[in-house]
């Protein structure tokens, strides 16, 4: 069990550029949560997959963002024509199941020019 | 909607001692979970503990323990024997029981300096 992994750990893009973050739960976690965290804030809930189900988004995640999660393992939180206030630290967290808790990987730091 | 509010941005302590940090929620669920997270500078966000909210005995985890009034909504973290180790920025977090998600609602959170 290495726990969760995200790649990339950074991101600096230009605005307007698209770019796309990964996930890799726990083996047997059956789902996945993303979480998007400003700075000097808690971490807000995106969206939610069970297996390869996405089963809530949340208002936060507009139409510029996009996750799947095919055949139920790794996640992918893909951002199109990204704005200056994407800044954030993406979080990636798993659970084995209804009962937490959930673990969180050491999220992605993306940073819009 | 559930709502959980941390009031104290930043704390200190010496080490060896014991500090106190504070946690309110509002929700009107009789059954969740409630949790503190330690998320050290560049690191991952780990769990120092949960509640359960069915649960009247409070939950201790080694030098960890917490004090949780469910009437009164707060749910307050005691770390005891402070160490360097436990700065960090804490935060504390509600989830409901049942429901789709089961997603984590969490507060702004509380910057813990530890003094040598």
């Amino acid at each position: 069990d290495t726990g969760v992994s995200q790649d990339p750990r950074h991101k600096i893009t230009k605005r307007g550029q698209n770019v796309t973050f990964r996930c890799d739960p726990i083996s047997e976690h059956n789902r996945l949560y993303w979480y998007r965290q400003t700075l000097g804030q808690g971490p807000e809930f995106l969206t939610y997959f069970q297996n390869e189900a996405q089963l809530e988004k949340s208002r936060l995640l507009s139409d510029r963002f996009s996750a799947e999660r095919p055949k139920g393992s790794f996640s992918t939180l893909e951002i199109q024509r990204t704005e200056q206030g994407d800044s954030a630290m993406y979080l990636c967290a798993s659970s084995p199941g209804r009962m937490p808790p959930q673990y969180f990987g050491p999220g992605t730091r993306l940073l819009v020019l | 909607a559930q709502t959980v509010t941390q009031s104290q941005p930043e704390m200190s302590v010496q080490e060896a001692e014991t500090v106190t940090l504070s946690c309110t929620y509002d929700t009107s669920e009789s059954d969740y979970y409630l949790f503190w997270y330690k998320q050290p500078p560049s690191r991952q966000m780990i769990l120092v503990i949960r509640q359960e909210a069915y649960k009247q005995q409070n939950a201790t985890e080694n030098r960890f323990s917490v004090n949780f009034q469910k009437a009164a909504k707060s749910f307050s973290l005691k770390i005891s024997d402070s160490q360097l180790g436990d700065a960090a920025m804490y935060f504390c977090a509600y989830r409901r029981i049942g429901g789709a998600t089961n997603k984590l609602i969490f507060g702004t959170g509380t910057l813990l300096a530890v003094q040598p």
